[in-house]
């Protein structure tokens, strides 16, 4: 069955940078995309952004443009969320989605990561 | 930006039916897609594209949308279905859109 397994805990400084994996098992990884949603402490979910595993399209949401990055390695099946210049409300946990391989595809998060929390503190 | 409003909460007695709604302007043209977030996991697709069920999600999750509302209906509520629940939507070029949350709880 699908499998999204992520990296494990982080802590950070205010600054730097974060990157967090995510490794898929069970299904054809090229037909496919992959979303990053973060949940704040007690909030819903944040969309983030959203790569094709099928040829490295990337869609991501505006708020985050310019600090964040998304790639993937098809040997490895594995895709990767580098969140930089990270900020004390940065602190949340970070998961990975599977939807659609198009851009502006509407097809819905059916399997997702374990998450992955991020702490930002001095 | 596309907003979805959610009542922040929801109580029902057990086996009586639980109503969320989810507003948003002309909701009814695009696809809706629901979510159950129990504390401590990553939440779970229960509703997709308005109405279907994904495999596995027991019969009494429903969904419909139409105009400027779309509703996930749990019948037969049970304890377990004590969550959070989430409405989705794709608002094009800007991406993935979520609504705030609605808890339900069981009494």
């Amino acid at each position: 069955q699908v499998h999204l397994v992520q990296s494990g805990p982080e802590v950070k400084k205010p600054g730097a940078s974060v990157k967090v994996s995510c490794k898929a098992s069970g299904y054809m990884f090229t037909y496919y995309g992959i979303n990053w949603v973060r949940q704040l402490p007690g909030q819903g979910p944040e969309w983030m952004g959203w790569i094709s595993s099928h040829n490295g399209d990337t869609e991501y949401g505006q708020k985050f443009r310019g600090r964040l990055t998304m790639t993937t390695d098809t040997p490895t099946s594995t895709v990767f969320m580098e969140l930089g210049s990270l900020r004390f409300d940065d602190t949340a946990v970070y998961y990975c989605a599977r939807s659609g391989r198009t851009t502006g595809t509407t097809r819905p998060f059916e399997h997702w990561g374990q998450g992955t929390l991020v702490t930002v503190s001095s | 930006s596309y907003v979805l409003t959610q009542p922040p909460s929801v109580s029902v007695a057990p086996g009586q039916a639980a109503t969320i709604t989810c507003g948003g302007n002309d909701i009814g043209s695009k696809s809706v897609h629901w979510y159950q977030q129990k504390p401590g996991q990553a939440p779970l697709l229960v509703v997709q594209d308005d109405t279907d069920r994904p495999s596995g999600i027991p019969e009494r999750f429903s969904g419909t949308n139409s105009g400027n509302t779309a509703t996930l209906t749990i019948s037969r509520v049970e304890a377990g279905d004590e969550a959070d629940y989430y409405c989705q939507v794709r608002d094009g070029g800007n991406g993935y859109v979520f609504g705030i949350g609605t808890k339900v709880t069981v009494l």
